[in-house]
């Protein structure tokens, strides 16, 4: 297993088209989750799954995205409408169980809107 | 509110010497914390984590010191290695949330 994987790795996208994002977690890990990532600051967690289940979504989660992982695999990530606000690096993460045990990251989708 | 704190955006150290990154928290239901490395265009990478009911965790050159009552956490690197230079972000989690909560990060670099 080559650990989590994310494509496409950069993406430009025109202000108001919509953009999809892929995360390949490591295959036995049933978690995976979402984060967004701006200059400056860490990483801001979006949403997780268990397993198909998407059980918590942060606020900063506007309409304008979702997340899915139909079948408790891979996830992918849509953002509707761009906005050049959403201009961030979106990294995925995958872990086996709850606890003091780390989040294996994926090396993110940079996405710029202009 | 910011829960997870690294009040130095950077820290600049000799190479050999040893390098002292700090993280506060204000939150006491934390139930463990993790530091991270992150280069450039990648994605974090675990580094070394710590339960709430430990003090003390040492892996190889990297120990990180949790002071509950003081709600502080450091991350000790020794001896620094110019390939340590990296932004480290320090997070924390719990069992009841299912996430980790990040601070902005420290840029280390570490200088021959």
């Amino acid at each position: 297993d080559t650990g989590v994987s994310q494509n496409p790795r950069h993406k430009i996208t025109k202000r108001g088209q919509n953009v999809t994002f892929r995360c390949d977690p490591i295959s036995e890990h049933n978690r995976l989750y979402w984060y967004r990532q701006t200059l400056g600051q860490g990483p801001e967690f979006l949403t997780y799954f268990q397993n198909e289940a998407q059980l918590e979504k942060s606020r900063l989660l506007s309409d304008r995205f979702s997340a899915e992982r139909p079948k408790g695999s891979f996830s992918t990530l849509e953002i509707q409408r761009t906005e050049q606000g959403d201009s961030a690096m979106y990294l995925c993460a995958s872990s086996s169980w709850t606890g003091d045990t780390e989040a294996f990251f994926g090396q993110g989708t940079r996405l710029t809107v202009v | 509110d910011q829960q997870v704190k690294q009040n130095s955006p950077s820290l600049s150290v000799q190479e050999g010497r040893i390098s002292i990154l700090n993280c506060d928290y204000t939150n006491s239901m934390f139930d463990y914390f993790l530091w991270y490395k992150k280069y450039p265009a990648e994605g974090p990478t675990f580094l070394i984590s710590i339960s709430s009911i430990k003090d003390k965790n040492e892996d190889g050159r990297f120990t990180v010191f949790l002071n509950k009552s003081a709600k502080h956490l450091s991350l000790h690197i020794v001896p620094s290695q110019p390939g340590d230079s990296a932004v480290y972000f320090c997070a924390a989690g719990g069992y009841n949330t299912d996430k980790l909560i990040f601070g902005t990060g420290t840029r280390l670099q570490v200088f021959p």
